[in-house]
């Protein structure tokens, strides 16, 4: 299948720093990533969704001030939390889509921020 | 929102039983997604559906997308211990805008 990596893929930070992670589509070109938060043991939560050259569309519930979303090319976006606290630790994975009639949907391997 | 129910939310099993999942909503689906998430990685991708009634196999696994389009199973054959993990369904409806409405997941354990 297709390959999106996402850098870093742990990170530890102190509370009131920025946090920037990149999602990279590496054999494909993906207009559309989406973003996503996960809490051990749970589903992923969409939090927002990145379109090429335009502003994300942010899912209800979810800071567009605290969470940057910027996706300046067909292969990169980035995902930054800023001013991070304690409670944004969490697992962040990043998806990219391959667009067409048969959509397929690929993922990062995901990013665990741990905010001290 | 839409919402999608996933069973069994856990499975122990010995190696070499065969194991079945399957997701349900309460609206109409086009595309239905089977995901294997390992500990501390993303999903990847296992199996896509886009047409009712579809049956694809990939290797020991099998997913159907159900007729009436609000359903999907997969199937493992001859469970093996490296099929551990989290299985999530996920599904997209027309109007979506590509997103995916995921399910809450089975954890599957399997005791060699």
């Amino acid at each position: 299948g297709a390959v999106v990596s996402q850098h870093p893929s742990r990170v530890i930070c102190k509370s009131g720093t920025s946090v920037k992670i990149e999602c990279r589509s590496l054999d494909f070109q993906a207009t559309t990533m989406f973003w996503y938060r996960q809490f051990p043991k749970q589903s992923l939560m969409l939090m927002a969704t990145s379109n090429e050259g335009s502003k994300a569309t942010y899912e209800q519930g979810v800071e567009k001030d605290k969470f940057l979303i910027n996706h300046a090319s067909l292969t990169l976006s980035t995902l930054t939390v800023t001013s991070a606290h304690p409670e944004d630790s969490s697992f962040y994975i990043c998806s990219a889509s391959s667009g067409g009639e048969n959509e397929k949907l690929f993922f990062g391997s995901g990013t665990q921020l741990s905010v001290l | 929102g839409q919402q999608l129910n996933q069973s069994p939310q856990s499975m122990f099993i010995q190696e070499g039983e065969d194991v079945s999942m399957n997701c349900t909503s309460s609206s109409i689906f086009n595309t239905w997604l089977w995901y294997k998430q390992d500990p501390g990685e993303g999903p990847v991708l296992l199996i896509a559906l886009y047409k009712a009634g579809e049956l694809t196999s990939n290797g020991r696994l099998t997913a159907q997308f159900g007729i009436t389009r609000k359903d999907s199973f997969l199937n493992i054959s001859a469970s093996i211990p490296s099929d551990v993990g989290i299985y999530f369904c996920a599904g997209r409806y027309l109007t979506s805008y590509g997103k995916l409405t995921f399910g809450q997941g089975t954890i599957l354990t399997v005791h060699p």
